[in-house]
């Protein structure tokens, strides 16, 4: 069985600062990873993925994230944070057959001006 | 061109009702799935189609959920003798194919109270 974890419900940082949303997950065959994003009542649109390339894997508006099978984790970053980036952020699992998406229960990122 | 279309976005019933949420995926797209999504958690998986098949139904927390897609396009999630622990926003997302690295394109979801 796979799982996720997203340590942090709650996240505030100042605009312009470091964005960490940590993810550890579990599985027992190799992952496909994957974090999306979701803005107040909008469904889900995808960050960024990770299917065994690069382990360094950059998405869209800035964020990237670093597998590292070692620590079983699939961090999000974000140099420098926007007002925008003021959302509810899911990390995801899911393994090569079927593509069914196991998510963490998500942190919510505050952005102060 | 177009996403994947939830309709209604909202949906109110009465405890005992039936329901039934409907998803329009992406055109072209053979994968489709349902997840539930309870407040203040991520979301659930609930059942996901190949085609017009269900491929995988594990999800789905008892009978008296029910999911079709008879053409292989659109697909209805219904719910009978719906009760108050089944408020949640559910999500539909459809993809290409069912290939481990397939983007899932997600729904703006239905808000479904009961009451």
């Amino acid at each position: 069985a796979q799982s996720v974890t997203q340590l942090g419900s709650h996240v505030s940082v100042s605009e312009g600062a470091l964005v960490l949303l940590r993810c550890n997950y579990s599985s027992s065959v190799p992952p496909y990873l994957f974090w999306y994003v979701q803005y107040p009542n909008q469904g889900l649109q995808l960050l960024l993925k990770y299917t065994s390339a690069a382990t360094l894997v950059k998405g869209i508006n800035g964020f990237e994230a670093e597998f590292k099978k070692s620590e079983t984790s699939f961090h999000l970053t974000k140099p420098s944070a926007h007002m925008s980036d003021a959302a509810e952020y899911f990390c995801a699992v899911t393994k090569a057959a079927g593509n069914k998406l196991t998510f963490g229960g998500g942190t919510r990122v505050l952005v102060k001006p | 061109g177009a996403g994947v279309s939830q309709t209604p976005s909202n949906k109110v019933t009465e405890k005992g009702k039936y329901v039934e949420l409907r998803c329009d995926p992406i055109s072209g797209h053979t994968a489709l799935y349902w997840y539930r999504q309870s407040l203040g958690q991520g979301p659930e998986f609930l059942i996901y189609f190949q085609g017009t098949g269900a491929a995988d139904d594990s999800g789905l927390p008892n009978d008296r959920f029910f999911a079709v897609r008879p053409e292989g396009s659109v697909s209805t999630l219904k719910i009978q003798r719906t009760e108050r622990g089944d408020s949640a926003v559910y999500l539909c997302a459809s993809s290409i194919g069912l290939a481990g690295g397939d983007e899932q394109f997600f729904g703006p979801g239905t808000r479904l109270t009961v009451l």
